[in-house]
């Protein structure tokens, strides 16, 4: 399969935890998304990288979230000190040209 | 401030018949607009995509047009069939930078 992979699909944390996901974007693909999805809400951008380098970042990602995309391959997103409003789908996307994206399943988290 | 809206949360459709889902947004700077359908646990799949230069595009059962001067995108599905009861999102981009979305409309095909 060539599609967008992420990792896990379902995260249950207790408030507080750190919590790490990752994407694995389609291999040809430069441009990678990470978007958070609550119900009733459409996706809402978080950030996006072109190749290693991150090249915005919304006002929603806090100081508690860190996303890496260190070779430009795969990425990663990183919650620290979880908080109940951060439960939500987080979508990664990848993209050859920005124009197109491309969705991976998303990982379900659930903060108690 | 929401630049993109789905004003139908939900909609209802007989199987055969056509469903439209209508998108307006405020922003005359996007330049790109795509569909995506969503089923529940899973990510947003595109469906067809229009550039600003077009009016209409059309893809086996399924055609968008775009009304540049009413800020205006809309999807026919015709026919409507059980397979596309789904939750559909528009996605407006700009320069090619990211997708700004709506907040959906459900669409239930009733057999």
């Amino acid at each position: 399969d060539t599609g967008v992979s992420q990792d896990p699909r379902h995260k249950i944390t207790k408030r507080g935890q750190n919590v790490t996901f990752r994407c694995d974007p389609i291999s040809e693909h430069n441009r990678l998304y990470w978007y958070r999805q609550t119900l009733g809400q459409g996706p809402e951008f978080l950030t996006y990288f072109q190749n290693e380098a991150q090249l915005e970042k919304s006002r929603l990602l806090s100081d508690r979230f860190s996303a890496e995309r260190p070779k430009g391959s795969f990425s990663t997103l990183e919650i620290q000190r979880t908080e109940q409003g951060d439960s939500a789908m987080y979508l990664c996307a990848s993209s050859r040209d920005g124009s197109k994206m491309f969705f991976g399943s998303g990982t379900q988290l659930s903060v108690l | 401030d929401q630049q993109v809206k789905q004003n139908s949360p939900s909609l209802s459709v007989q199987e055969g018949r056509i469903s439209i889902l209508n998108c307006d947004y405020t922003n005359s700077m996007f330049d790109y607009f795509l569909w995506y359908k969503k089923y529940p646990a899973e990510g947003p799949t595109f469906l067809i995509s229009i550039s600003s230069i077009k009016d209409k595009n059309e893809d086996g059962r399924f055609t968008v047009f775009l009304n540049k001067s009413a800020k205006h995108l809309s999807l026919h599905i015709v026919p409507s069939q059980p397979g596309d009861s789904a939750v559909y999102f528009c996605g407006l981009n700009f320069g090619n930078e990211k997708l700004t979305f709506g907040t959906g409309t459900r669409l239930t095909i009733i057999p």
